[in-house]
C-alpha cells in the first residue's frame, strides 16, 4: 500500500481557496488518487479521484504533481458545509485504507 | 436509489451478547466493505467481497467478528461475545469494482455501545 503524509489540520476562511496537499511518494504506477472527506457525524463521501492528470468536478479540482508522488485537492471557494475531514487515498483496486486525513475547519 | 442502508443505526448491548449489523448495498454494485470508527484508531478497513466472495478479511480484529455476504444486496457483521473495547461506528460502503478507481458509497453508519 503506499503510504500517504497529510496536514493534520487545515483552516481557510470562508469565500476563500483551500489547498489541501498530499504526500503519495511510493505510488505505484496504476494507483489511482483518491479523495473523500467526512462531514461531522456523517460517513465518508467521494470527492474526486484521478490517474495523472488534473481533474475537475461540480465539488473540487485535483492536481497531481507530474511525478505523481503528490497532489493536491482545491476547494475553489469555501464553504462553512465544507468543514470536515479530508482524506487521501491511492490505490487501483478494493483495497481502500484510510489514514488519518486532515481536519478542515473554515471560519465564517 | 436510497443509497446504503445500514440498521441498526445505533445499537447498545451488554458485554458478551451477540450483534449483528446489517447492510444493504447499493443495487448493482459488485463490491461491499466493511469498516470501523474510533476516536483512537480511526477509519479501519475490516473487511472486502467481491461479487459476494471475500477478498480480504485480514482487518478483522480477531475471531469474534465474522461477516457474511450471502447474496447481492445483503451483507452482515457480527460479533459474538461483544466487548466493551469493540465500541465503535461500523461503516457499510459499497462500490462498483473494475475500472480500476473506486467510488464508494457509504451508508450512515451503525454506532454500536457494548456496556
Amino acid at each position: 500500500d503506499a503510504k500517504t503524509t497529510q496536514p493534520n489540520s487545515m483552516e481557510s476562511n470562508e469565500e476563500e481557496p483551500v489547498h489541501l496537499p498530499c504526500n503519495h511518494s511510493t505510488i505505484s504506477g496504476t494507483d489511482y488518487i483518491h479523495w473523500y472527506r467526512q462531514l461531522p457525524s456523517q460517513g465518508p463521501e467521494y470527492v474526486i479521484h484521478g490517474l495523472t492528470s488534473n481533474v475537475n468536478n461540480r465539488m473540487a479540482s485535483l492536481a497531481i504533481a507530474e511525478d505523481r508522488k503528490s497532489s493536491t485537492l482545491i476547494l475553489h471557494r469555501a464553504t462553512l458545509r465544507d468543514a470536515a475531514v479530508y482524506y487521501c487515498i491511492p490505490g487501483n483496486n478494493n483495497d481502500m485504507r484510510f489514514g488519518a486525513g486532515t481536519r478542515l475547519t473554515v471560519k465564517p | 436509489d436510497a443509497g446504503v442502508i445500514q440498521s441498526p443505526r445505533h445499537e447498545v448491548t451488554e458485554m458478551g451478547q451477540e450483534v449483528t449489523l446489517r447492510c444493504k448495498p447499493i443495487s448493482g454494485h459488485n463490491s461491499l466493505f466493511w469498516y470501523r470508527q474510533t476516536m483512537m484508531r480511526g477509519l479501519e478497513l475490516l473487511i472486502y467481497f467481491n461479487n459476494n466472495v471475500p477478498i480480504d478479511d485480514s482487518g478483522m480484529p480477531e475471531d469474534r467478528f465474522s461477516a457474511k455476504m450471502p447474496n447481492a444486496s445483503f451483507s452482515t457483521l457480527k460479533i459474538q461475545p461483544s466487548e466493551p473495547r469493540d465500541s465503535a461506528v461500523y461503516f457499510c460502503a459499497s462500490s462498483h469494482y473494475g475500472s480500476g478507481a473506486n467510488v464508494l458509497t457509504f451508508g450512515a453508519g451503525s454506532r454500536l455501545t457494548v456496556l
